[in-house]
Parts: C-alpha cells; sequence; structure tokens
C-alpha cells in the first residue's frame, strides 16, 4: 500500500475488556514494529517482527499484552484485561530493511480504557 | 542505561533559523536520527547521521558530533507548517535492527 494503514483509528473500551489493533504495512516491508506513544512522551518501543517471527519483545509491558504477524505481513497487536494505564496511541511502523532503511510509521490508533 | 535528552520547546519566528539540540547515552552507537510529528500524525524520518558532520536536506541539516555524544538539527527558512514535534532516536541495545529509543520530544512553535 501507499504506507502503514492502522485500524481502528479510535478505540473506546472499558476496563477489563480485551482489544485488538491492527497494522498493515508497506506492501515487500520485511520489519514490522509496535510503539506505544503516550501525551508529551516519545515512541515507546513494544515488539519488533522480522517476517512472522518475533524477533524482540522485550518492550511489551507484561503479558496482557501479545503480539502476532501470521503472514509476514499485516500485524495485530493484542491487549487482554485492559487497564486503564494502557491508554495511550499505539504507534506501528514498518521498514524496507532492519536498521538500515528508516522507519515508516501509521497514524497510530488512540485507545482509550475508561 | 540510554538515554536522550532534547529541549521540551521552542519557539522561534517565521522565516528564523532554530537549532534543536540533543545529548544521548547509549551502551553503543549506530547513528542518530531525527523524526517529525504534527499534532495527531505519524512520526515521519527526517534524517539520520552515523558519521560525524552536517547533513543537509533541503531546509533541514542535522549535526553529529559522536566524541560528545551530540546532535543537533538545524531547520532555516522556518515555515508555519513547521511547527510539530521533533524527535532525536538512537538504536535500542546493541546491534541495529531499527528498534530506537526516543526522546521525549521538542515541540517547535512557528509564530507569524
Amino acid at each position: 500500500g501507499a504506507g502503514v494503514s492502522q485500524t481502528p483509528s479510535n478505540k473506546v473500551t472499558e476496563k477489563g475488556k480485551y482489544v485488538e489493533l491492527r497494522c498493515d504495512p508497506i506492501s515487500g516491508h520485511t520489519a514490522l514494529y509496535w510503539y506505544r506513544q503516550s501525551l508529551g512522551q516519545g515512541p515507546e518501543f513494544l515488539i519488533y517482527f522480522q517476517g512472522t517471527g518475533a524477533a524482540d519483545d522485550s518492550g511489551l509491558p507484561n503479558d496482557r499484552f501479545f503480539a502476532v504477524r501470521p503472514e509476514g505481513s499485516v500485524s495485530t497487536l493484542k491487549i487482554q484485561r485492559t487497564e486503564r494505564g494502557d491508554s495511550a496511541v499505539y504507534l506501528c511502523a514498518s521498514s524496507s530493511d532492519a536498521g538500515r532503511s528508516p522507519l515508516h510509521f501509521g497514524n497510530g490508533t488512540r485507545l482509550t480504557v475508561t | 542505561g540510554q538515554s536522550l535528552e532534547q529541549p521540551s520547546e521552542v519557539t522561534a519566528v517565521e522565516g528564523a533559523i532554530v537549532q534543536i539540540n540533543c545529548t544521548y547515552q547509549t551502551s553503543g552507537f549506530y547513528g542518530l536520527s531525527w523524526y517529525q510529528q504534527h499534532d495527531g500524525g505519524a512520526p515521519t524520518f527526517l534524517s539520520y547521521n552515523a558519521l560525524d558532520g552536517l547533513e543537509e536536506t533541503g531546509r533541514f541539516s542535522s549535526f553529529l558530533s559522536r566524541s560528545d555524544s551530540y546532535g543537533y538539527l538545524l531547520l532555516q527558512e522556518l515555515q508555519m507548517k513547521d511547527s510539530a514535534s521533533y524527535f532525536c532516536a538512537v538504536p535500542h541495545g546493541s546491534g541495529n535492527t531499527g528498534k530506537l529509543i526516543f526522546g521525549q520530544g521538542t515541540t517547535l512553535q512557528v509564530k507569524p
């Protein structure tokens, strides 16, 4: 596609619910990243995929967070038993060559947990 | 640990020049990147410095001094559309996988 697409753009959910956030990277980009951005802060790394496998998930805050990329393209970030502290903008980025090419970010999903 | 420091806010007038500084602490160094983010928008890549010196791309330039663990972004001929947040970033941890740690961002306000 023309750019990284993330859906939904906004998600409001109740505390304790399960949410899924979707990312469709730029076609052909093998590296995919999830970041989280709180108001007034820089993006914070969550997880990185190279192809279908999670190459580095060291940024996931706890086991309520999980991400998949089953076919090496679209990725889904899943959050179980959401908490109010999970409220943030979740950004997805892709790159054609991890570490050698810049990150291309989507507009993010703004998650609000009430 | 790894960290980056940059000013939280900068204000300048249209047509002026502004410099946004960034100092970093890393365990290994694989380059300093700059990203621009407008309110509600996606961070957009601006520049990357792996070696010392100045890299120029149109109105924007970026400088790096590895010995000082310091870099800056220089914006010339400021336009209203340059009002945005600017983030410096370095690779996180060992190796260069594209996993970045970002500074807290500098909000640039351009006034008429």
